[in-house]
C-alpha cells in the first residue's frame, strides 16, 4: 500500500464550484504539504503544516484553504473553483526529526476547472 | 530569483553514467543541495541531498565542488527508467520545509 494517498486521482469540475482533495499518510509524519504544478513548470507551495492545529500558508495560498483533521489527515479546498486552479495537485509529508528531511509525495490529483 | 541554474535537458545512453550539473553561486553556508526527480506527472521523489561533503546512496552520488557554489549529481549506471526531470534545490536546514522547485533539467535516457 501506498504511504501517502491521494483523492480522488483526476477531477473535471466547473467554475465556481467547491471542491476538496484529500490526501492521507501512513508514514506517521507531523509535516504535511499540499503543491500545485502546472504544465512545464515547477512545483509551488500552497500550504503547509507541521502538526495538527498548524497551518501555513505557501507561496500561492490565494483561493485555497486547508484542514488538518488529524496527523495522518490533510485536505485541500478550492471553494469557488476558477478555470486558472487547473492543475496537477500534489501532497507531501516530512518528519521532524534531523535537518534536512526529505518530502516523500503522493501520486498527483489532476484538476480540471471549464 | 532564482537560487539554482540546471540545463534545460540533456540525453545520456543506457548503462553509461549520467553527470548532472547545477550551478548554485549564492548558497549559502547554512544551506544544503537537494535533488529530487519526478517521472511523468508522478509525485516527486527524493534522491540526496548534501552540505559540503561528497555524497553516495543506492540511487546516486553527489560531488560538491569545495567552494559549494556548483554540484553534480550522478547516476552511475543510467537506465530507461531514470527518464525524467531532476530538479537541484538548494535550502536551509531550518526550513527544510520550504523545497522551491525550479523548472529542473530534462534527462532523456536512449536505448
Amino acid at each position: 500500500d501506498a504511504d501517502v494517498t491521494q483523492t480522488p486521482r483526476n477531477r473535471i469540475t466547473k467554475t465556481g464550484k467547491r471542491i476538496m482533495l484529500e490526501c492521507s499518510q501512513t508514514k506517521g509524519h507531523d509535516r504535511m504539504y499540499w503543491y500545485r504544478q502546472d504544465p512545464g513548470l515547477g512545483l509551488r507551495l500552497i500550504y503547509y503544516s507541521f502538526d495538527v492545529k498548524d497551518i501555513n500558508k505557501g507561496e500561492i495560498s490565494d483561493g485555497y484553504s486547508v484542514s488538518r483533521q488529524a496527523q495522518a489527515k490533510f485536505s485541500l479546498s478550492l471553494e469557488s473553483a476558477i478555470p486558472n486552479q487547473t492543475a496537477l495537485y500534489f501532497c507531501a509529508t516530512s518528519d521532524n526529526q534531523g535537518q534536512g528531511n526529505e518530502q516523500f509525495f503522493g501520486p498527483g490529483t489532476r484538476l480540471t476547472v471549464l | 530569483d532564482a537560487k539554482t541554474t540546471q540545463p534545460t535537458s540533456m540525453d545520456c545512453a543506457e548503462g553509461r553514467a549520467a553527470n548532472l550539473p547545477c550551478n548554485h553561486s549564492t548558497i549559502s553556508g547554512n544551506e544544503y543541495v537537494y535533488w529530487y526527480r519526478q517521472i511523468h506527472s508522478q509525485g516527486p521523489q527524493y534522491i540526496i541531498h548534501g552540505l559540503k561533503n561528497n555524497e553516495t546512496n543506492e540511487m546516486a552520488s553527489l560531488i560538491i565542488t569545495e567552494d559549494r557554489k556548483s554540484s553534480t549529481l550522478i547516476l552511475p549506471h543510467a537506465t530507461l527508467r531514470d527518464t525524467a526531470v531532476y530538479y537541484c534545490i538548494v535550502n536551509a536546514w531550518a526550513n527544510d520545509y520550504k523545497l522551491s522547485f525550479g523548472a529542473g533539467t530534462t534527462v532523456t535516457v536512449r536505448a
